[in-house]
């Protein structure tokens, strides 16, 4: 069955501090990774996004980093904000396949 | 990127009763799901809304419970027939803009069954 875990369930980080956030795969046939960023009363907003054919992605503060041998990657948001409080998703797919989501992980920021 | 749009945003529904959940797409797009999340879980793939003809449902959703349509590559609906209080959730509307691989997501509507 294709699943996507997630760690951790929850993460507090002081703000200026790194935040990682993992999952792990198992389908090799995803081809996309999307993670996303969805705040209480929102939906999810897609965030940043990476291809098995690269092991690194960065927009901003925010980095993706991708293990394909491990079938692994992960978000990190360099310099956490309390603005960067929600919950992250990661997700997988391929083709036009519906998004495999992770179960999220809960960020809070305190200053 | 695409805006897509949802109504109504939230709605308070008798047990028994249907609601009916709209969602627009200001773009291309070549696919379109229908997700449901309950509060402080993940999302939860209801089925794939296929244009002109029958949706793709996911193991524990039915048609006869939540009947679909996509008139259109922008457009579409999703019921919630004869509402429990087990379906209070939010439904997420999700659409796969042509060209692929980004999939943007509406703002939800939030159902609460009384």
């Amino acid at each position: 069955q294709q699943q996507v875990k997630q760690s951790p369930q929850s993460l507090i980080v002081q703000k200026g501090g790194i935040s990682i956030i993992n999952c792990a795969y198992e389908n090799t046939a995803f081809d996309y990774f999307p993670w996303y960023q969805q705040f209480p009363g929102k939906g999810p907003a897609l965030l940043i996004a990476i291809r098995p054919d690269v092991s690194e992605k960065k927009e901003g503060r925010f980095t993706i980093s991708f293990n394909k041998s491990a079938k692994q990657f992960s978000l990190h948001i360099m310099d956490s904000q309390p603005g960067d409080s929600a919950t992250y998703f990661c997700a997988a797919h391929s083709g036009n396949t519906p998004l495999v989501f992770g179960k999220g992980t809960r960020l809070s920021v305190i200053a | 990127s695409a805006v897509i749009s949802q109504k109504p945003s939230r709605d308070i529904c008798q047990r028994g009763t249907s609601l009916t959940i709209q969602c627009q797409v200001d773009s291309q797009v070549t696919m379109m799901f229908w997700y449901r999340q309950q509060p402080g879980q993940s999302l939860t793939l209801i089925a794939t809304a296929n244009q002109g003809s029958e949706a793709t449902y996911e193991s524990g959703f039915v048609i006869d419970k939540f009947p679909i349509s996509r008139p259109n590559l922008t457009f579409s609906t999703l019921t919630v027939s004869n509402m429990s209080p087990e379906d209070s959730s939010i439904y997420l509307c999700s659409a796969l803009l042509a060209g692929g691989p980004k999939q943007y997501f509406g703002p939800g509507t939030r159902l609460t069954v009384t």
